[in-house]
């Protein structure tokens, strides 16, 4: 069961190398949201999807970064021409429906998250 | 854009001390969750607020939601090394603000520390 996972859990990667992080939602969950945490900050935004919709990008960084869901559940977030600010953990969060305001449905569940280090 | 406030930034106590984060936002929110986050480890749901003046319980911690719905609280009792880690509080804005729905603001957390 079924949590969400991703993988791979840990990406050295040289500079300029292209990466592929995937994640797995819970089952049934609608909502997919990626996130960026740095070292000693709090996960910060990157994208949403709502099925295979992505409704907000407005977090990626730079048009290198790019996230898809095409069947609506499993994700994928591909960074192209890595550079040493990439390095951080990418961080899947999934929920059963984004700002329902119900309890419950609206919580996100994050996965183990990967450790990208570009190198 | 959404502004969150938490603090302290780090907080050292000695195992049986209470402990308590605040969480302040710079607009009103919909609703507020907190988590968990041990070190080298993944942030993990403890508690969702939506009502104004909500007040939850989880064994020793104690969730408060303001009554203007912009600020929030979590309090330790008799903290446990076991209760060491960073606790986010995660706001979500009035859907009215424009921002993306459901998206979550974190700051950057309190680190609790706690001595045995």
């Amino acid at each position: 069961g079924a949590g969400v996972s991703q993988s791979p859990r840990y990406k050295v990667a040289k500079r300029g190398q292209d990466v592929a992080l995937r994640c797995d939602p819970i089952s049934g969950h609608v909502s997919l949201f990626w996130y960026q945490q740095a070292l000693g900050q709090g996960p910060e935004f990157l994208t949403y999807f709502q099925n295979e919709a992505q409704l907000d990008k407005s977090g990626l960084p730079s048009d290198r970064f790019f996230a898809e869901r095409p069947e609506g559940s499993v994700s994928t977030l591909k960074i192209q021409r890595t550079q040493q600010e990439d390095s951080a953990v990418y961080l899947c969060a999934s929920s059963l429906e984004a700002a329902s305001g119900r309890v419950g449905t609206d919580t996100q569940y994050f996965g183990p998250g990967t450790r990208l280090t570009v190198l | 854009g959404q502004q969150v406030m938490q603090i302290p930034q780090y907080q050292h106590v000695q195992e049986g001390e209470d402990f308590t984060t605040y969480c302040n936002s710079s607009t009103t929110l919909s609703n507020i969750q907190w988590y968990k986050q041990r070190p080298g480890g993944h942030p993990v749901f403890l508690i969702q607020l939506v009502k104004s003046g909500e007040v939850k319980k989880q064994k020793r911690l104690t969730f408060q939601f303001g009554e203007a719905k912009k600020n929030s609280s979590l309090h330790i009792t008799a903290t446990q090394t076991t209760d060491v880690g960073t606790y986010f509080c995660a706001p979500t804005p009035r859907a009215d603000r424009g921002s993306t729905l459901g998206r979550l603001y974190f700051g950057r957390g309190t680190q609790l520390t706690v001595w045995p």
